[in-house]
């Protein structure tokens, strides 16, 4: 499976918008880039995902750079609803079979 | 929709004891997908099915067992429990690939005493 690299935390005020880094410099041309948030004592909840273009949806925006060695998760107005650990994944299109590879994901603190 | 429902929420079992957990699909969704996740090493994928047949499968040992029934709903077994196997249990569900992502239930906390 092609490896993601992300901070371990990051911190962020209340309203303002939060960039979420994730590296993934071996990533190949069938791998779409997918996002999962998970709240404390709940499970992973999918936030976005994309292949090439940058994605936009309710929840967050996913910029993709351009070599795809690299994405950002934007959050427009962090909430303290937004604390949570955040996982850059990588999938293979059509053939993963339900398996998501997580790493250790980045730990995001919302301060009031 | 109801989402992913799992049960039961919380379990206690004996070392040497076997357990069976649960797992309903949002409706619709065929494929289930297991993890397990503890402090130590996080999120790990046990195994997947579609219409009934195992897809995919994690690196665990053969006391981890699954299947999956013709209306989708899913059990996992865990035969031989050992403390190590304390863990949260979770499972999603998907259309087809997954490719627009993986809906999880809020799991089964299972503690081997």
């Amino acid at each position: 499976d092609a490896k993601t690299t992300q901070p371990n935390s990051m911190e962020s005020n209340e309203e303002e918008p939060v960039h979420l880094p994730c590296n993934h410099s071996t990533i190949s041309g069938t791998d779409y880039i997918h996002w999962y948030r998970q709240l404390p004592s709940q499970g992973p909840e999918y936030v976005i995902h994309g292949l090439t273009s940058n994605v936009n949806n309710r929840m967050a925006s996913l910029a993709i750079a351009e070599d795809r060695k690299s994405s950002t998760l934007i959050l427009h107005r962090a909430t303290l609803r937004d604390a949570a650990v955040y996982y850059c994944i990588l999938m293979l299109g059509g053939t993963s079979y339900g398996k998501l590879t997580f790493g250790q994901g980045t730990i995001l603190t919302v301060h009031p | 929709k109801a989402g992913v429902t799992q049960t039961p929420r919380y379990l206690i079992k004996t070392r040497g004891q076997q357990v069976t957990l649960s797992c309903s699909p949002i409706s619709g969704h065929r494929s289930v997908s297991w993890y397990q996740q503890t402090p130590g090493q996080g999120l790990q994928f046990l195994f997947e099915y579609f219409s009934e047949t195992q897809r995919n499968k994690g690196n665990f040992p053969g006391r981890f067992s699954g299947r999956q029934f013709s209306n989708s709903r899913s059990e996992m077994n865990v035969s031989t429990l050992e403390l190590g196997d304390s863990a949260l249990y979770l499972c999603a569900s998907s259309l087809e690939d997954g490719i627009y992502g993986y809906t999880f239930g809020s799991g089964t906390r299972l503690t081997v005493v």
